[in-house]
């Protein structure tokens, strides 16, 4: 299976502060077909987890531009610029290249 | 809008199995592939495996295969998810997701139907 994981656990940050998550794989997400099927998901409290972010660094719709996803083979970073209150909840990254894995989630604490 | 609704939370005694039921609406059913996923405090989210609505084509993780069978009802939009010889550890919550047919992840989710083994 493919571990992916995620630093740091936990994050406190506050209003307009920007945060970065780290995801590491423990292979390649580089596809034979050239995509690499590294997504983000949100999972707000009390809620089922949401598509923030598919194919490194493509914007689902409706998700807000202070959202941002970079990387490539093993190493992937979200990014949040300005952080906004309705961001609390926990970040997982989550692999398709390969049968899917999830990341162990961060929690984004608001201060 | 997409939406999929799941069934009730499930209390169940050990050796027996339960059910799950996510039926789709706001999209053509049968165009998107569907995911089912176990999230519990301790194992955070799993994979148990995917399912082609269209064909009935199904691929398992390894952990879940025999633990789990995936199935469609095609005139209902309805996926369901059968879980059987359940112990303590079949505790969770078990999602259903849509698979994006243009982002090739779950781009979609139920509200979660919670699953309780005790005797």
């Amino acid at each position: 299976d493919v571990v992916l994981t995620q630093t740091p656990p936990t994050l406190s940050a506050t209003i307009g502060q920007s945060v970065s998550i780290s995801c590491r794989s423990s292979q390649s997400l580089l596809h034979s077909n050239g995509n690499t099927y590294l997504n983000w998901l949100l999972q707000r409290p009390g809620q089922p987890p949401q598509l923030l972010i598919y194919l490194v660094s493509r914007l689902e719709s409706g998700v807000p531009n202070r959202f941002s996803g970079s990387g490539s083979g093993t190493d992937f970073t979200l990014k949040i610029s300005g952080v906004e209150a309705e961001d609390l909840g926990v970040y997982y990254c989550v692999q398709s290249t390969h049968a899917p894995t999830f990341g162990s989630g961060t929690k984004l604490e608001i201060k | 809008q997409v939406q999929l609704q799941q069934s009730g939370a499930e209390l169940v005694k050990p050796g027996t199995s339960v059910k799950l039921s996510c039926k789709a609406s706001g999209y053509t059913f049968t165009s998107n592939h569907m995911n089912w996923i176990k999230q519990t405090t301790g194992q955070g989210l799993e994979w148990i495996g995917i399912i082609n609505p269209g064909s009935g084509g199904t691929s398992y993780n390894v952990k879940f295969k025999g633990k789990a069978t995936l199935t469609v009802d095609k005139s209902s939009s309805t996926a369901f998810m059968q879980l059987s010889s359940l112990t303590p550890e079949d505790s969770a919550v078990y999602y259903c997701a849509r698979h994006g047919s243009s982002s090739y992840v779950m781009d979609a989710w139920g509200q979660g139907a919670s699953v309780t083994v005790s005797s």
